[in-house]
């Protein structure tokens, strides 16, 4: 079982929709990173979050660390947020990551 | 924001050749370096950690042989991939950390696209 899930695996929206991508980790994590990978694969950082909720324009991250689940929420979603959504936890002290198996988002006009 | 700088984006080469991938940071010290790889459809996976002046730290499985890792100066560290074999064809990206840590954010480069004939 991968220490990190994230559903749904594939997401298909139309322009405008209200987007939610969850993510469960079995491990103790101290922060929780939300990554969003282009396909051409390069990886941007999104939000670094151990607690409560953290807004960037459209985005919107939540954890609840008693319940070891977050949440991506993406608003009016638009055909450019078409990405693969990564969730991922450094498990350890040094700071490395394990990730999950990402979430393939398509948003059509 | 950070910015670290991966290259080359994409390289084809012919099974026996040596490839090195270069990542650097524009506009931090990155005391750690992460080097992930990703097959097709896959997670990225931790192949090695690195930190500034001392010997990379490789994942159960992976030949340190194969990936010769240095991080010889604070912005710069590179992987090579020695003797390529097409089973090493991949997406390789690094990661930055500035200061080393686990609530620290993680910059990435761009990613290389390995393709080995």
């Amino acid at each position: 079982k991968n220490e990190v899930e994230q559903s749904p695996q594939n997401l298909t929206a139309q322009e405008g929709e209200f987007i939610t991508i969850n993510c469960s980790y079995s491990v103790g994590i101290s922060a929780l990173h939300w990554l969003q990978q282009h396909p051409g694969g390069g990886i941007v950082s999104l939000f670094m979050l151990s607690s409560g909720k953290k807004k960037h324009g459209r985005l919107i991250a939540t954890i609840n660390i008693q319940e070891k689940h977050s949440s991506l929420h993406i608003t009016a979603s638009h055909p450019r947020d078409s990405a693969v959504y990564i969730c991922a936890g450094p498990p350890g002290s040094q700071g490395n990551l394990i990730f999950g198996k990402g979430t393939k988002l398509s948003v059509k006009p | 924001g950070a910015v670290v700088s991966q290259h080359p984006s994409r390289v084809i080469c012919k099974s026996g050749t040596s490839v090195k991938i270069e990542c650097r940071s524009l506009d931090f010290q990155a005391t750690t370096m992460f080097w992930y790889r990703q097959f097709p459809k896959k997670s990225l996976m931790l192949m090695a950690t690195s930190n500034e002046g001392s010997k990379a730290t490789y994942e159960q499985g992976v030949e340190k042989d194969k990936f010769l890792i240095n991080h010889a100066s604070l912005t710069l560290s590179t992987l090579t991939v020695t003797s390529a074999h097409p089973e090493d064809s991949s997406f390789y990206i690094c990661s930055g950390i500035e200061g080393g840590g686990a609530g620290k954010p993680q910059h990435f480069g761009d990613g290389t696209r390995l393709s080995i004939l």
